[in-house]
């Protein structure tokens, strides 16, 4: 199985920063990982897929990078309404998919 | 537009099973499949499986093997996971969602509370 390591498990930033996250595939797992934002008491929204493409309708502050490995997530100005937890979502040949532990992100 | 909505909260003792659906319209039902994720209190996001709904065949997560079951009704245009042998830490908020390598749209979520 395909495991998931995303990093940091938590971060505070300010308003306007600019926030990273990270995740890391145990294997090689080309482009297919997937960015989700969750807020309390709501279903994830998917926010970036295929590793750098927008989902319609998300702001263009979000943007995400990477293949292989290793990939990234970026807010290039953090807002107010930003704050949640983030997941990264890889999935498989196999048709498995698998999240990372997630990230709080506050201010 | 898509929607996809979840029956209502469940509470079961353990030991039981529980089935929980999930209810699709605005768009071709048996074009997408159908994933299920759930969540435990606090905890973060864990994938059980997916359902390709045009052909009736699921794929399980290694740790729910023998113990999920999801299955669709293209007539209703609704899928069901039903997940038996429930223990405590079972209890958790269960989604569906529509996609195959990822999840775009999202059920409301289904709390499932096992207690004895």
């Amino acid at each position: 199985d395909i495991q998931m390591t995303q990093s940091p498990s938590a971060l505070s930033a300010s308003v306007g920063d600019r926030v990273i996250i990270t995740c890391q595939a145990s294997q090689d797992i080309n482009y297919y990982i997937n960015w989700y934002q969750q807020k309390p008491g709501k279903a994830p929204k998917l926010l970036i897929y295929d590793a750098s493409n927008l989902e319609s309708g998300v702001p263009s502050r979000f943007s995400g990078s990477g293949s292989g490995t290793h990939f990234t997530f970026t807010i290039s100005s953090l807002q107010p309404e930003d704050v949640a937890r983030y997941y990264c979502q890889q999935f498989g040949n196999d048709l498995l998919f698998t999240f990372g532990p997630g990230t709080t992100v506050d201010l | 537009q898509v929607q996809l909505v979840q029956s209502g909260a469940e509470v079961k003792k353990p030991g039981a099973s529980v089935k929980v659906s999930c209810k699709a319209s605005g768009y071709t039902f048996s074009s997408y499949y159908m994933h299920w994720v759930r969540q435990a209190p606090g905890q973060g996001l864990e994938w059980m499986g997916t359902i390709n709904p045009s052909r009736g065949s699921a794929t399980y997560a290694p740790q729910f093997q023998g113990r999920v079951t999801m299955t669709g009704d293209t007539s209703t245009t609704t899928v069901y996971m039903e997940l038996s042998s429930l223990t405590s830490e079972d209890t958790a908020v269960y989604y569906c969602c529509r996609g195959y390598t990822n999840c775009a749209y999202w059920g409301q979520g289904t709390l499932v509370t096992v207690s004895s």
